[in-house]
């Protein structure tokens, strides 16, 4: 069964700081790989999308990388602002006939002063 | 250019009513998913449209949900009659094609209570 596992399910951090969240996924034959930011009440945004060949790929200040063999992912924010307090979801996309994505139930962030 | 539009953005009914909702896709855009994301999770695809066709419904509860896109552009999503859970937020998704690389535009979502 396809899976995509997220940690911590939530993590406060204070203003400035950086912080890494984790995800760990069991889909296969795999495709790709996004990270999407989701502000309270609002729908998800994609930040990055990464394939199999690619390590890591950045978007400012979020960065992503993907251990395709080990199959995890991490989403390295940096110099964080309180407006980065949001959810962020791990969605992993299969390939082939049956092309689906598969959701992590995020990881809360709260950026504090 | 335009996002994906959605409404109402807040919904509370009784079980057992009826509900529905309507998305309004970014212009151009074939494919339209609706997505029901429960507190705490991520969101579960429940349709999936490729202009007005259905490609993808296996997760839709089709004793009471249902759901229509028939000139290829804006989408309503019905429940009939709601359950307690039912609660969620339904999100509306739109993507320019259908491969897993085009990258789905996400609406606000319509925040569901049922009380």
């Amino acid at each position: 069964k396809n899976q995509v596992e997220q940690s911590p399910q939530s993590l406060i951090i204070l203003e400035g700081k950086n912080c890494t969240l984790q995800c760990n996924y069991t889909v296969s034959p795999f495709s790709n790989l996004r990270w999407y930011k989701q502000d309270t009440g609002r729908g998800p945004v994609s930040l990055t999308i990464m394939t199999f060949s690619e390590n890591t790929k950045s978007n400012g200040r979020y960065t992503a990388t993907l251990d395709a063999d080990t199959k995890q992912s991490s989403l390295h924010i940096t110099a964080s602002q309180l407006s980065d307090s949001a959810s962020y979801i791990c969605v992993v996309s299969s390939t082939g006939t049956a092309s689906k994505l598969t959701f992590g139930t995020g990881t809360r962030l709260q950026v504090t002063l | 250019e335009a996002g994906v539009a959605q409404s109402p953005r807040y919904k509370i009914i009784e079980k057992r009513q009826s509900v529905a909702f309507w998305c309004n896709p970014i212009s151009g855009h074939a494919t339209l998913y609706w997505y029901q994301q429960i507190l705490g999770q991520g969101p579960k695809l429940l349709i999936q449209f490729q202009n007005n066709g259905v490609v993808d419904d296996s997760q839709l509860p089709k004793d009471r949900f249902s759901a229509e896109r028939l000139k290829g552009v804006d989408s309503t999503l019905k429940i009939q009659p709601a359950k307690l859970e039912d609660s969620a937020v339904y999100l509306c998704a739109s993507s320019s094609g259908t491969s897993n690389y085009n990258e789905q535009f996400f609406g606000p979502g319509t925040r569901l209570t049922v009380l």
